[in-house]
């Protein structure tokens, strides 16, 4: 069965830096989709980036890009320029082939004003 | 587009009774949407897959007899949480998944409903 791992369960970053958030995952497939969501105070999950596995380029969304590492099975998040709004809970997912999602246990990030 | 919309945004409810929540997405159809429920602090735990037109697939754990699942149509599924008990308040959240499209591989996220049962 698939597993997702995020090792961090709190990150804090200073408005404007950069920050990366950790996510590690376990499967035998070889075509499959991974996804960050945010889940801000409102608690709406908001779709943040994608990754389609047999695309070796990053995927990246303006402030946001990752760093997939297919034969490490690792796929982080790096946050450029942090805003205050960037604050919230984020999860790490993988697609499996029923269209589950299976989710991390999340990481909150904290910005420093 | 790809907007999901849950009803209700909240619920206070006696214990006993029953409860429905709807999901429905209102820009596209979808063959397959899913049951979420969200504890404080921690992440989503899969209830349940809804396919349109055939029961629901139940996760391990999950009692079907308790929470009904009903895929009525292509942009609407429902939860009904049969007489509630205060150990079943919680966050609920749906998604659907796009029949077709540029968006097929994603999940979007209707706003969820707080269920409080006293």
């Amino acid at each position: 069965a698939q597993t997702v791992t995020q090792s961090q369960p709190e990150m804090s970053v200073q408005e404007a830096e950069t920050v990366t958030l950790s996510c590690t995952y376990d499967t035998s497939e070889s075509d499959y989709y991974l996804f960050w969501y945010k889940q801000p105070p409102s608690r709406q999950m908001i779709l943040v980036i994608r990754q389609e596995a047999y695309k070796q380029q990053n995927a990246t969304e303006n402030r946001f890009s990752v760093n997939f590492q297919k034969a490490a099975k690792s796929f982080s998040l790096k946050i450029s320029d942090s805003q205050l709004g960037d604050a919230a809970m984020y999860f790490c997912a993988y697609r499996d082939s029923n269209y589950q999602l299976i989710w991390g246990a999340g990481t909150k990030l904290i910005i420093k004003p | 587009g790809a907007v999901v919309s849950q009803h209700p945004s909240w619920v206070i409810c006696k214990s006993g009774t029953s409860v429905k929540i709807e999901c429905r997405s209102l820009d596209f159809q979808a063959t397959t949407m899913f049951w979420y429920r969200q504890f404080p602090k921690q992440s989503l735990m899969l209830m349940a897959t809804s396919n349109e037109g055939s029961k629901a697939t139940y996760e391990q754990g999950v009692e079907k007899d308790k929470f009904l699942i009903n895929h009525a149509s292509l942009t609407l599924s429902t939860l009904t949480v049969t007489s509630a008990h205060p150990e079943d308040s919680s966050f609920y959240i749906c998604s659907a998944n796009p029949l077709a499209g540029e968006a097929y591989n994603e999940q979007f996220f209707g706003p969820g409903t707080r269920l409080t049962v006293l």
